[in-house]
């Protein structure tokens, strides 16, 4: 059973572009989570989702930041316009269902030059 | 808004000696888990606590959860250069069955 997917686990983007960070579940999970880690920082929880459902999004930025879980394919964070502040490592985690243990992937480090 | 904090930030240990990093809540937890990321890495679960006073043992390793459920503690015992990397402790408030509140972490490095 593959672990948690994430690419690209390098994105390098100019202030004003757009990132976009996939995550694919581990097979059976249908509970995805994004965190964001800054630097000597813990992760700081941004977006629950379930399959084509936000949950819970109070962690993230209501400008610029987005999520989604489509029926098909996996989870996107996009974040529109990057500005340096968002550069960060940004980290997928799933489960198979509340409560349990999350299982992360491997993240993916945004630099915004 | 709801915190934990983890103390110390940094502990550097001769390999060989115990290690302990604490963790502490502002509000009761449901649950707390234990997490540990090497560097350069991922988080990885170690452990899930749920009881009040509740104690659990992974080889070197010893986890506990306090009477209040505002507090936890990682006691490592005879540390090792593979124990190096940060702990982190994350906490599941009472209400909420899902959203992680991340500590900032214990680097542990140890010098062989």
């Amino acid at each position: 059973n593959a672990g948690v997917m994430q690419n690209p686990r390098h994105l390098v983007r100019r202030r004003g572009q757009e990132a976009r960070l996939r995550c694919s579940p581990m097979k059976g999970h249908s509970h995805v989570y994004w965190y964001r880690q800054l630097p000597e920082e813990g992760l700081k929880f941004m977006v629950y989702l379930q399959k084509e459902n936000i949950i819970d999004e109070s962690g993230m930025p209501k400008e610029r930041f987005s999520a989604e879980f489509p029926k098909e394919g996996p989870s996107i964070l996009r974040i529109q316009q990057v500005v340096r502040g968002d550069s960060a490592a940004y980290f997928c985690a799933s489960s198979p269902r509340l409560d349990y243990e999350q299982f992360f992937g491997p993240g993916t480090r945004l630099t915004v030059l | 808004g709801q915190q934990v904090m983890q103390i110390p930030q940094y502990q550097h240990v001769q390999e060989g000696e115990d290690f302990t990093t604490y963790c502490n809540s502002s509000t009761t937890l449901s649950n707390i888990q234990w997490y540990k990321q090497r560097p350069g890495g991922h988080p990885v679960f170690l452990i899930q606590l749920v009881k009040s006073g509740e104690v659990k043992k992974q080889k070197r390793l010893t986890f506990q959860f306090g009477e209040a459920k505002k507090n936890s503690s990682l006691h490592i015992t005879a540390t090792q250069t593979t124990d190096v990397g940060t702990y982190f402790c994350a906490g599941i408030m009472e209400g909420s069955n899902y959203k992680l509140t991340f500590g900032k972490g214990t680097l542990l490095t140890v010098n062989p």
